[in-house]
């Protein structure tokens, strides 16, 4: 398997503009997250999926970010209007499940887009 | 909620070993993971500790005491390419909840 796949790894935009982020989960993995990385925050969990379906997007930092998944193979994240303050590294991961085994705990990241919002 | 406490930077010489503390307050816990992350990359697991006790995998070791809400990483036999950062994770049901991390720097 090629792992979690994101597109694309760098993106350059202006303050206001839409911008989407892409990830291909592992063929088989039941959940997908996103994350989003910076100095200050840490690792963030912005929302995740269980069988395509959004389980909490509590994590989500406010109504200009959307995510969906569509199908097992493919997600989006959406930020729109973009702001300075999103410029981040935003990461894609997908796991088995949830239990208290190894198999089925460990996340599998994604490559990661780094977003600069000028 | 959950909580978790690191060491911000940890420096060790080639060959030495180092140990990466991890505390932690939780609501729901499953188990403990360390992840790796170098400059620039994705993090990548490392262990994980579903039970109390060591988790041996090559050079790497991780424990875990739940009454003490306490993990560690062991890192021996230092090598230049462990220069990373290291985060503990703690698993509830359905996620992980990671730490801040602890850049470790290994001089030679």
């Amino acid at each position: 398997d090629a792992g979690v796949i994101q597109s694309p790894r760098h993106e350059v935009t202006e303050m206001g503009q839409e911008v989407t982020l892409r990830c291909k989960p592992i063929s088989g993995h039941d959940y997908l997250f996103w994350y989003r990385q910076t100095m200050m925050r840490g690792l963030e969990l912005l929302i995740y999926f269980n069988n395509n379906v959004p389980i909490d997007d509590s994590g989500m930092p406010e109504d200009r970010f959307s995510a969906k998944m569509p199908n097992a193979s493919f997600s989006t994240l959406k930020i729109q209007p973009s702001e300075p303050r999103d410029s981040a590294v935003y990461f894609c991961a997908s796991s088995f499940g949830t239990s208290g085994l190894r198999e089925t705990n460990t996340q599998y990241f994604g490559p990661g887009t780094r977003l600069t919002v000028l | 909620g959950q909580s978790l406490e690191q060491p911000s930077e940890v420096t060790a010489v080639e060959g030495a070993i180092v140990q990466i503390n991890c505390t932690y307050q939780t609501s729901g816990f499953y188990g403990l993971s360390w992840y790796q992350q170098h400059d620039g990359g994705a993090p990548t697991f490392l262990s994980y500790n579903g039970l109390d006790g060591l988790e041996e995998t090559g050079r790497f070791s991780s424990f875990l005491s739940r009454s003490d809400s306490y993990g560690y990483l062991l890192l021996q036999e230092l090598q230049m390419k462990d220069s990373a950062s290291y985060f503990c994770a703690v698993s509830g049901y359905s996620t992980l909840t990671f730490g801040k991390g602890t850049m470790l720097l290994v001089s030679p």
